[in-house]
């Protein structure tokens, strides 16, 4: 067990439509990151929190949006879905500072009919 | 998005034997993590490499920081079949907070 909380699990819906995934992270950490990982796909970096901002961000779609609030949980917002948002959507926490390894959760299925 | 070549994409290898990956960029990083995924779960953290020429053993796995930073090398020895699943290696460079991962090492063990 890792430590990193991602609800829900899985997740089905349907192309147009808006959802929210949630991640509690390591107690103790202050740093949030989301990756996508499509099937048989390596992890592409979405964004990255600290303590409430954002640090860095990466290949993250206008469609997408995420923020982490004062208790340091984290949300990841997916509107206008399309069938290519279907993925794994993984939340990482880390301590923060320079070199910490980022620790994962299980992620969150995402499938869109 | 940027990402790091890892190799070999799969491999498939008897129980028993031992197996070398690498991960290679043309950038200089300063820390190297490796890390395993196994089907429906996240990737855990195996080793972290924080030094040029560092290498760490976590029981049958042995993980080098390549001397010219630019590359990382993971080892398991004496396969089983639990080692099965996808080895990802990810590189921070100085002055960032973004680590990058690699493609992936896709392990499978046949008994």
């Amino acid at each position: 067990d890792s430590g990193v909380t991602q609800t829900p699990k899985h997740l089905i819906t349907a192309t147009g439509q808006r959802v929210t995934l949630r991640c509690s992270p390591r107690s103790g950490d202050l740093s949030v990151y989301w990756y996508q990982q499509s099937l048989d796909q390596g992890l592409q970096f979405l964004i990255q929190y600290y303590n409430g901002e954002e640090r860095a961000k990466g290949n993250i779609l206008e469609r997408f949006s995420a923020q982490q609030f004062p208790d340091l949980h984290s949300e990841l917002n997916l509107s206008s879905l399309e069938l290519g948002d279907s993925a794994l959507y993984f939340c990482a926490s880390s301590a923060g500072t320079p070199n910490q390894p980022q620790h994962f959760g299980d992620g969150t299925r995402l499938s869109i009919l | 998005g940027q990402q790091l070549n890892q190799s070999p994409q799969s491999m498939f290898i008897q129980e028993g034997e031992d197996v070398s990956m690498n991960c290679t960029s043309s950038s200089i990083f300063n820390t190297w993590l490796w890390y395993k995924q196994e089907p429906g779960e996240g990737p855990v953290l195996l080793i972290a490499l924080y030094k040029a020429g560092e290498l760490t053993s976590n029981g049958r796995l042995t993980a080098q920081f390549g001397i010219t930073r630019k590359d990382s090398f993971l080892n398991i020895s004496a396969s089983i079949p639990s080692d099965v699943g996808i080895y990802f290696c990810a590189g921070l460079t100085s002055g960032t907070y973004k680590y990058i991962f690699g493609t992936g090492t896709r392990l499978k063990v046949l008994a």
